[in-house]
């Protein structure tokens, strides 16, 4: 079975230009999360979706951050303009079951996002 | 106050030894325990998780959680250099399952 799967690897992009990540959850998983480590500190929560739908989005920076995800299968993050505090590590993870019940999130490797 | 904390500097064990690494956590609605393991530019992997005060124990790891004292820990028997990782506590509420995470804490086992 496939693992989360989370592309490009790394980025590096210049102040002000647009980059758009994309998460592939694991075939099934209803809960999509993304999540994001800024360097020397924890890795934040930025949103969650279950299945198309933004369940919780509390955690996203501001509105230059959009997050979609089509038909409840993968998911974009596209960071519009970037700026350099952007730079960090952004995790993709998704879990089965629904709202309401707690379950274990299985991680992509990242994308490490460098803004210069 | 942070959610979710790991105040251990890097923990150096010598192989065979008991690794012990700490967690606190702030929000007494939490529920859903996990320690993750994240070797360096590799995704963290979920190695425990725990819901109910007491230990629970998978093969050298054991998980001990404590929500009087909003505490949890893992200790990891016979060390091995394989083991040598950065740890991650991650906890959640039931009903969000949204994870708050503490810094992490490096383990370095010492063949």
């Amino acid at each position: 079975e496939a693992g989360v799967t989370q592309f490009p690897s790394h980025s590096v992009i210049e102040k002000g230009q647009t980059v758009t990540l994309r998460c592939d959850p694991i075939s099934g998983h209803d809960n999509l999360y993304w999540y994001r480590r800024v360097m020397g500190k924890e890795i934040k929560f930025l949103l969650h979706f279950v299945k198309e739908s933004k369940q919780d989005e509390s955690g996203m920076p501001n509105n230059r951050f959009l997050a979609e995800r089509t038909g409840g299968t993968y998911s974009t993050l596209k960071v519009q303009p970037a700026e350099l505090e952007d730079s960090g590590v952004y995790f993709c993870a998704s879990s089965q079951g629904g709202r309401g019940a707690s379950t274990e999130a299985f991680f992509g490797q990242g994308t490490r996002l460098t803004v210069v | 106050q942070k959610e979710v904390e790991q105040n251990s500097g890097p923990l150096s064990v010598p192989e065979g030894a008991i690794a012990s690494l700490n967690c606190t956590y702030s929000d007494r609605g939490s529920q859903s325990f996990f320690w993750y393991r994240q070797y360096s530019g590799k995704s963290p992997e979920l190695i425990m998780s725990i819901y109910s005060n007491g230990d629970k124990e998978d093969g050298r790891f054991t998980a001990q959680l404590n929500k009087a004292s909003q505490y949890v820990s893992l200790l990891i028997r016979d060390s091995q250099p394989s083991d040598s990782a950065t740890y991650l506590c991650a906890v959640s509420r039931w009903g969000n399952n949204r994870l708050a995470f503490g810094k992490g804490n490096q383990v370095v086992v010492i063949p």
